[in-house]
């Protein structure tokens, strides 16, 4: 069974800084791109950033370029995404997603960013 | 970028309804395109893959159409475990990007 966890959300105060990480498992992680996607509460979906199985292509949401970064260990079978420089903006769900459309996704993770 | 436009935005719907939600693309995606379904408080499921294939699992009343610039996912007959909202999402070139949402209401 695939399983997607994601943690390492919270409160954190504008200009700082959160590391999330995605535990996944029943596949094998190495052979498949990754994605983050995020939803603002009671808002829609938005793609943030892909990373490919060997980590050899990635990209970004313009709206996160620059301070967010996306890395993946194939060996411990993770995901993470390093958020810098935090807005308010940023507040949000946070999803772990297997592949570039999707198939599987974890349970989110909250990030609240504000003073 | 890529801009998906999806109507209605929202619907109000009977159980036993048939139900059609569309999802214009702002230029030729061919068939790069997937339906998801998500309930308040849980994780998005995907529907829909490739724009007409159907998701392993998902139940046969769920159905997907449509290429290049203009896509629809019609619910046969709506139940009761139907009401959510409905996203479309384009992947064919990166930013990927999601429609705004169907929201679909007991009527």
């Amino acid at each position: 069974e695939v399983q997607l966890v994601e943690s390492g959300g919270g409160l954190v105060m504008p200009g700082g800084s959160l590391r999330l990480s995605c535990a996944a498992s029943g596949f094998t992680f190495g052979s498949y791109s990754m994605s983050w996607v995020r939803q603002a509460p009671g808002k829609g979906l938005e793609w943030v950033s892909s990373i490919s199985s060997t980590s050899s292509y990635i990209y970004y949401a313009d709206s996160v370029k620059g301070r967010l970064t996306i890395s993946r260990d194939n060996a411990k079978n993770s995901l993470y995404l390093q958020m810098n420089s935090l807005r308010a903006e940023d507040t949000a769900v946070y999803y772990c997603a297997r592949g570039d459309w999707p198939d599987y996704w974890g349970q989110g993770t909250l990030v609240t960013v504000s003073s | 970028d890529i801009q998906m436009t999806q109507s209605p935005s929202s619907l109000s719907a009977s159980v036993g309804d048939r139900v059609t939600i569309t999802c214009r693309a702002s230029q030729g995606i061919r068939n790069d395109l997937g339906w998801y379904q998500q309930k308040p408080g849980k994780a998005p499921k995907r529907l829909i893959y490739a724009a007409s294939n159907l998701q392993s699992g998902v139940p046969s009343r769920f159905s997907g159409s449509g290429s290049g610039t203009e896509f629809t996912l019609t619910i046969s007959s709506l139940q009761p475990e139907d009401f959510a909202t409905y996203y479309c999402l384009q992947h064919n070139s990166f930013p990927l990007t999601f429609g705004g949402g169907t929201k679909v209401e007991i009527k």
